[in-house]
């Protein structure tokens, strides 16, 4: 069981480019969740989503765009990178909130 | 205000010791309370949850929970260095007031010295 897969592990952005931060579950889990983690801080939410074509807002959505056309992906989206969106992203899963969410490995991003 | 608030440590204890870790947290009506193990470098990963106030127990780890004094600490007896991680403390159904999100404390840092 692969769990929660993410790509890129890291990347280099240029200020102004766009890139898309693929995630993807193997369990099934309705709900997906993508986190971004700046140094020595916890987990800051982005987005989620409760299941294929339901997406919501979580505290630091600004900048970012998401999608849910499957059960199995939830794509971030960065559409003009700036140096604040340096971070780790993680995304998560769970089959409910109330429940464990699984982590994938992340993706580490840096803006110049 | 800080809706889940840790002390970030770091926090050294010798090896065999227990460390103790706490948590406070802003909103009353939180149901659902989790501890996650984070290694430098890599993801989180869950260590306990706990629902109802009291202790759970699981092998070296203890979570104890008190609703009423909005608390939650993370207990764990024999420290070994393998235990050297951030632990962030993890509670559901604050923010936005939706039950759907969990809110990270900033993590302690702990060291277990050999």
């Amino acid at each position: 069981n692969a769990g929660v897969t993410q790509t890129p592990k890291f990347r280099i952005l240029k200020i102004g480019q766009s890139m898309t931060l693929q995630c993807t579950q193997d369990m099934n889990h309705n709900y997906m969740y993508w986190y971004r983690q700046d140094p020595g801080m916890g987990l800051k939410l982005i987005y989620y989503s409760v299941g294929a074509g339901i997406t919501d807002k979580g505290e630091v959505p600004n900048g970012y765009n998401v999608s849910r056309s499957t059960t199995e992906d939830f794509p971030l989206r960065l559409e003009l990178a700036a140096p604040s969106q340096t971070s780790v992203y993680f995304c998560a899963s769970s089959f409910v909130p109330e429940e464990t969410q699984y982590f994938g490995p992340g993706t580490r991003l840096l803006v110049l | 205000q800080k809706e889940v608030e840790q002390n970030s440590g770091p926090l050294s204890v010798p090896e065999g010791a227990i460390a103790s870790l706490n948590c406070t947290y802003s909103d009353r009506v939180s149901q659902s309370f989790f501890w996650y193990r984070q290694y430098s470098g890599k993801s989180p990963e869950l260590i306990m949850s706990i629902y109802s106030n009291g202790d759970k127990e699981d092998g070296r780890f203890t979570a104890q929970l008190n609703k009423a004094s909005q608390y939650v600490s993370l207990l764990i007896r024999d420290s070994q260095p393998s235990d050297s991680a951030t632990y962030l403390c993890a509670v559901n159904g604050l923010s936005s007031g939706s039950a759907r999100q969990l809110t990270f404390g900033s993590g302690t840092q702990l060291t277990v010295l050999p």
